[in-house]
């Protein structure tokens, strides 16, 4: 049973660039969500998909968009990045919409911004 | 939103002694709590989690006590082992959302 995979593992970009970061989730999982990470923090919410919309989003600004995909893999895309962006991004799995479930997370995707 | 504040920030424990970590919550609806364990370089792992239905839940060496009074919940380890030492995560969610509302964390190191 395959869980949560994420690529790339590590990405260094520069300011003002954009990156794409992708998400598998768990085998039988319909729900995605995405948590950046700083570095020694716990994990802050981005936002969730589910049926392939954006069903639920954190304090994140606009520069952070995302996709589902038909399959229930899901990209994470952020635009004109800032020194501030680099930091952990993890994706994490569920299964179906209701409240409360489990979520699975991914190795995670390591963002460095110079 | 539901705020997470968790203690301590680190903690060092001898190998065989107890480590207690604490998470108070702010929203008195919340109703699922997980904690989670990150190891170095590791995604976080699920390794024990309460619904506000249920008071105490224990799996082997690790417990999880609830107290929906206090809006305060707890993660107990006994007998710790090196392999024990990570950050972990006490996290909340509300009956409203879908979102994860997550701690700072705790370093726990083990002494051997």
């Amino acid at each position: 049973d395959a869980g949560v995979t994420q690529s790339p593992t590590h990405l260094i970009k520069t300011r003002g660039q954009q990156v794409t970061l992708r998400c598998s989730p768990k085998s039988g999982h319909d729900t995605v969500s995405w948590y950046q990470q700083a570095l020694g923090q716990g994990p802050q919410f981005i936002f969730q998909y589910y049926e392939e919309e954006e069903r639920q989003r954190g304090n994140f600004p606009d520069r952070f968009s995302g996709h589902q995909f038909p399959n229930y893999s899901s990209e994470l895309n952020v635009n004109a990045l800032l020194l501030g962006d680099s930091a952990l991004y993890l994706c994490a799995s569920s299964l179906s919409n209701r409240i409360g479930e489990t979520q699975y997370f991914g190795p995670g995707t390591r963002l460095l911004v110079l | 939103g539901e705020n997470v504040e968790q203690h301590p920030s680190t903690l060092s424990v001898q190998e065989g002694d107890s480590a207690v970590i604490k998470c108070t919550y702010s929203d008195s609806a919340s109703n699922y709590f997980p904690w989670y364990k990150q190891e170095l370089g590791k995604r976080p792992q699920l390794i024990i989690d309460i619904r506000s239905n249920v008071g105490e839940k224990k799996d082997q060496r690790i417990a999880v006590t609830l107290n929906k009074t206090a809006k305060h919940f707890s993660l107990h380890i006994t007998e710790t082992q090196p392999e024990d030492s990570a950050v972990y995560f006490c996290a909340a969610t509300h009956p409203n959302d879908y979102k994860l509302s997550f701690g700072a964390g705790t370093t726990v190191t083990v002494r051997a």
